[in-house]
């Protein structure tokens, strides 16, 4: 049973570019929420989608965009990079609004903004 | 509000020596409490988790933690600590409040093992 999944890697960007990060979730999971982990600092909540909507939202700005497909993949999109965008992204899947909010993470896209 | 307070920020421990790392929350309903430990450059893996019940809970690698109701406590500990368990280890607490389903973290507890 694969875990969840994220593409890519690594990435790295310049100011001002645009940026998408890509997860997989767990096998039988179909919510998707994304997470900002800056150096030396705990995950930070940016949104979490949910039958392919944004069902909740951390305080991030409009820059951060997202998506869930049919297949309950997901994608984080980030416009107008700015250095302090500069962070490790962690995916977490979940069963529906699980009342337990039990969340499998992914290993993270490493994003550096020159 | 909802928080989650690690007050230790960096802890070193001797090789087979006990550890106990400290969690305090802050929420009016039954929380939902979690301990994951995460790897320079990876991800995170759950230890542990409570949802009701035995408030002794036992996780993955040896560890244990207990939940304290009064003392708003969730602390991790493990009797013998393993080269190996060095890394940052993240406290949180579920929120599930109608629509309101997210993780809160805590700060992380950096752990270093010496020889």
């Amino acid at each position: 049973d694969a875990g969840v999944t994220q593409s890519p890697t690594h990435l790295i960007k310049t100011r001002g570019q645009q940026v998408t990060l890509r997860c997989s979730p767990k096998s039988g999971h179909d919510t998707v929420s994304w997470y900002q982990q800056a150096l030396g600092q705990g995950p930070q909540f940016i949104f979490q989608y949910y039958e392919e909507e944004e069902r909740q939202r951390g305080n991030f700005p409009d820059r951060f965009s997202g998506h869930q497909f049919p297949n309950y993949s997901s994608e984080l999109n980030v416009n107008a990079l700015l250095l302090g965008d500069s962070a490790l992204y962690l995916c977490a899947s979940s069963l529906p609004f699980s009342s337990y909010n039990e969340q499998f993470f992914g290993p993270g896209t490493r994003l550096t903004v020159l | 509000a909802q928080s989650v307070t690690q007050p230790d920020i960096h802890i070193t421990v001797s090789e087979g020596a006990s550890l106990e790392l400290r969690c305090n929350y802050s929420y009016g309903a039954t929380p939902y409490l979690f301990w994951y430990v995460q790897s320079p450059g990876q991800g995170l893996q759950l230890l542990l988790k409570y949802f009701s019940g035995d408030t002794l809970v036992q996780g993955i690698k040896g560890f244990e933690a207990e939940f304290k109701r009064s003392q708003s406590s969730f602390n991790l500990r493990k009797p013998s600590v393993h080269w190996s368990d060095a890394a940052e280890y993240f406290c949180a607490v579920g929120i599930n409040a109608g629509n309101n389903r997210k993780l809160i973290w805590g700060l992380g507890t950096s752990l270093a093992v010496n020889p």
